[in-house]
């Protein structure tokens, strides 16, 4: 199947700092990936849909100019989180969508997903 | 708008056994698609299984299979001669039909399956 890395698998960082995670789709293009963050023991929370060429859409109540996302290929999604600071320490994840699959009906699984990013900001 | 309900935070079943795990959701929507994604311990999401709201046949695959009821909104994961390397967070996802342009999924709470030797 197809694979999504994303790199750093951890990261920790001083408050106040920037920090950049980013999101591969090795194998496949993706036109669309997306943003999740997951507290311990929840589920996954979306933060973002990011599409290639265009500014991402935030959900509600995420703070744009706190988490930065520029998915500037077909390939490659960014988010980073800028000042961060405690409070931001999560797990972050992203998904990535195949547009080989796009219009195939129905699509075997049309998101693939990263191992994740464990952040924390001391 | 579609919202994922799983009531149970937490399962235990012995090896061997077989586990049901629910999930209801609640949407407008005749046409979808609904989930069961595993999260182990490595925190990797790991499709399972999924089910196309037109289909009627209930989707198997292996020891995994779903109990979809369509007018119950109800759609339960039965896990039969459950293994060690089943123990994992499981989330129920739903997400919305061809013609949606979002393609979001939408998650439950998820619940933890532990596994007794």
């Amino acid at each position: 199947g197809a694979v999504v890395s994303q790199h750093p698998s951890w990261v920790i960082c001083k408050s106040g700092t920037s920090v950049k995670i980013e999101c591969r789709s090795l194998d496949f293009q993706a036109t669309t990936m997306f943003w999740y963050r997951q507290f311990p023991k929840q589920s996954l929370m979306l933060m973002a849909t990011s599409n290639e060429g265009s500014k991402a859409t935030y959900e509600q109540g995420v703070e744009k100019d706190k988490f930065l996302i520029n998915h500037a290929s077909l390939t490659l999604s960014t988010l980073t989180v800028t000042s961060a600071h405690p409070e931001d320490s999560s797990f972050y994840i992203c998904s990535a969508r195949d547009q080989r699959l796009a219009g195939f009906i129905p699509p075997e699984n049309e998101q693939f997903f990263g191992p994740g990013t464990r952040l924390t900001v001391l | 708008a579609q919202t994922v309900t799983q009531s149970q935070p937490e399962m235990s079943v012995q090896e061997a056994e077989t586990v049901t795990l629910s999930c209801t959701y609640d949407t407008s929507e005749s046409d979808y698609y609904l989930f069961w994604y595993k999260q182990p311990p490595s925190r990797q999401m790991i499709l399972v299984i999924r089910q196309e709201a037109y289909k009627q046949q209930n989707a198997t695959e292996n020891r995994f299979s779903v109990n979809f009821q369509k007018a119950a909104k109800s759609f339960s994961l039965k896990i039969s001669d459950s293994q060690l390397g089943d123990a994992a967070m499981y989330f129920c996802a739903y997400r919305s039909g061809p013609g949606v342009s979002n393609y979001q999924l939408i998650w439950g709470a998820g619940t933890k399956l532990i596994i007794k030797p």
